[in-house]
């Protein structure tokens, strides 16, 4: 069985400061991560994936990811947010790409200006 | 290439009425998979649909149902509507081909309310 936790439900932070999003997942068996970011009242666009190879994963949009095997972690980050990141982002493991994905709680981020 | 369409986008059912959510695939995707997203928290997988047939189900009763068509678009049918029914599904297509599965993409959802 998988999980994940994103251990933080709220984000507060100010326009142009950086944001870290954590996210842990627990797994028997190799997984593919996903960040998934939800504006309100959408569905979910693919921010970032890890599948295999460089361990840092980056977005057009500014946004990296970090996958830690050892500490069974993806954490989200963006040096400088903009009012526009203001969403609800998802972390999501799943055994293959396109397969049953678990999803953690979700993070809702609110850029203040 | 056209995105994952899903109908309709809100609808308001009576409890124990039965209810159908559509799916249309993104062109060249072959597999749809099926989530609910309860108020304020995250997606919850239903159920996936390949080559016409259930691949998979999480941990939902059999009156979540659905189908495939050849065309790849899919429903969602659920009987016996519950009040915790209440949520806004996500339907989501990948390709699967020689045995790889492409990342998902997911469409806007049907935001279900049950009164």
């Amino acid at each position: 069985a998988q999980s994940v936790t994103q251990l933080d439900s709220q984000v507060p932070v100010f326009e142009e400061a950086p944001v870290e999003l954590r996210c842990n997942y627990s797994s028997s068996v190799s997984v593919y991560l996903f960040w998934y970011v939800q504006y309100p009242n959408q569905g979910l666009q693919l921010l970032l994936k890890y599948l295999s190879g460089s361990t840092l994963v980056e977005s057009i949009n500014g946004f990296e990811a970090e996958f830690n095997k050892s500490q069974t972690s993806f954490h989200l980050r963006k040096p400088s947010v903009h009012i526009s990141d203001t969403a609800e982002y998802f972390c999501a493991v799943g055994k293959a790409a396109g397969n049953k994905l678990t999803f953690g709680g979700g993070t809702r981020v609110l850029v203040k200006p | 290439e056209t995105g994952v369409t899903q109908s309709p986008t809100h609808l308001i059912k009576t409890r124990g009425q039965q209810v159908t959510l559509r799916c249309s695939s993104q062109s060249g995707h072959n597999t749809v998979s099926w989530y609910q997203q309860a108020l304020g928290q995250g997606p919850q997988f239903i159920f996936q649909y390949y080559r016409e047939e259930e691949n998979g189900r999480g941990n939902f009763p059999p009156r979540f149902s659905g189908l495939q068509f050849p065309n790849y678009s899919s429903e969602l049918n659920v009987n016996a509507l519950e009040l915790d029914d209440s949520a806004l599904y996500l339907c989501a297509s990948s390709l699967v081909l020689g045995g790889a599965n492409t990342e998902a993409f997911f469409g806007q959802g049907t935001r279900l309310t049950v009164v």
